[in-house]
Order: structure tokens, then sequence, then C-alpha cells
């Protein structure tokens, strides 16, 4: 167990909505990551959070964005949701920004239909 | 652009058949090459992080070696319970991300 969870752990959504995953980092951990995992694919970074603030973006559209909190929970919300944003989201934390090592929740399984 | 080529896609051995995974990687100054494990519908599971060529970590049947261009995950007699998708990720300069490879599907045949 990493001491990371997200919700809920599956989620289904009609193409047009909008969503909004949830993710509590590992204790003493101040970095929050989140990928999009396609099926039979390798993670793709989304963005980083780092203390409140996003630390960088990976190739995905404005209708994916972010928070993280004080307490350095995070969400990962989309607009307008699309079939091809149905994967697997998966977020990871680390005990600060530049760190190497990242711990992955067990993942959240959006199904847009 | 980071990049990370694993191989081969999918391997199935039998229980105690060893063998090795490779993952080709190109990065823009290597801060950390890793290796997950991911059940079906779980998220990774850390197992190594190794950071300069020459560096080997082992852990219960599974050594991890890295080079200038690639590293291998060595599996020494496994078990059915080694069943998984083995993932590689690069971190480079961009120091935030983590570039995956696609994974090997391992499947070990008791």
């Amino acid at each position: 167990e990493t001491g990371v969870t997200q919700s809920p752990t599956h989620l289904i959504k009609t193409r047009g909505q909008q969503v909004t995953l949830r993710c509590s980092s590992q204790s003493g951990h101040n970095t929050v990551s989140w990928y999009q995992q396609a099926l039979g694919q390798g993670p793709q970074f989304i963005f980083q959070y780092y203390r409140e603030e996003e630390n960088g973006r990976g190739n995905f559209p404005p209708r994916f964005s972010g928070l993280q909190f004080p307490n350095y929970s995070s969400e990962l919300n989309v607009n307008a949701l699309e079939l091809d944003d149905s994967a697997l989201y998966l977020c990871a934390s680390s005990l600060d920004r530049g760190w190497t090592e990242a711990f992955f929740g067990q993942g959240t399984r959006l199904t847009v239909v | 652009e980071d990049q990370v080529t694993q191989s081969p896609e999918a391997l199935r051995l039998q229980e105690g058949e060893s063998s090795s995974l490779n993952c080709s990687y190109t990065v823009s100054g290597l801060r950390g090459l890793f290796w997950y494990r991911q059940d079906p519908g779980k998220g990774p599971e850390f197992l190594f992080t190794l950071y300069s060529a020459g560096e080997e970590k082992e852990k219960e049947r599974l050594k991890a070696t890295l080079t200038k261009k690639e590293s291998f995950l060595h599996i020494t007699a496994p078990k059915p319970e080694d069943s998984a998708t083995y993932l590689c990720a690069v971190q480079g300069i961009r120091y935030e991300k983590l570039t995956f490879g696609t994974g090997t599907r391992l499947t070990i045949i008791p």
C-alpha cells in the first residue's frame, strides 16, 4: 500500500459532461502528479502540482484542469468529455518536486459513453 | 523529446524459466530510470530507481541494471505471482514528468 488514495474507483459519464476525480497524497508528500493511461498503453503525464501551484503540464488540452489544496490533496477536472477520454486516471505523489520516486494510487477508471 | 521503448510486448515463461525484459531510452539529462509493476486495473507499484550507468538493484527474484542507452529487468526462477505488466519510465531535465514505455506483459505458467 502506497498511502495514495483515489476516488471514485470507477465512473461512467456521458459525452459532453464534466467530471472531477480526487486524490489524497501520501503523508508528508507535497507534490501530486496526474497521468492518463489508455488501455494497453503506458501512463501519459497530464500535469503536476507543487504546493498548490501547477508545476508543469503535458500535451493535454485546457479542458483538463486541476487543483491542489493546502493539505496537498488534489483534484483533476475534465470538461466537455469526449469518448477518447475513457482511460485509467492515475495520481502519483512524491516527497517534493524534483524528487525522483513517485508512488501511485490505484487509479480511477473513467468510461465515457 | 524523451522516449522509452520496451521489448518484448508480451512474454510467456514456464515457472522457473529465467529471462530478461528490455527498456531502451533516449532522454535529455537522465535524473532517474524507474521500473514499476502493474496488475490489471491497478496503479503501478514502484520497484526500483536507477540513477547512473553501471548501477544494479535487486529485490527478491528481480534484478535491474542500467547502461547509457538501456535498462534490463532480469527475472530469476519466476513464479506465477510474478505475472504482471512491467513498466519502465525515465525522468529527465523536465523533472516534473515521467515518460513511460508501453510495458511488457509477463505471464508465468505453472
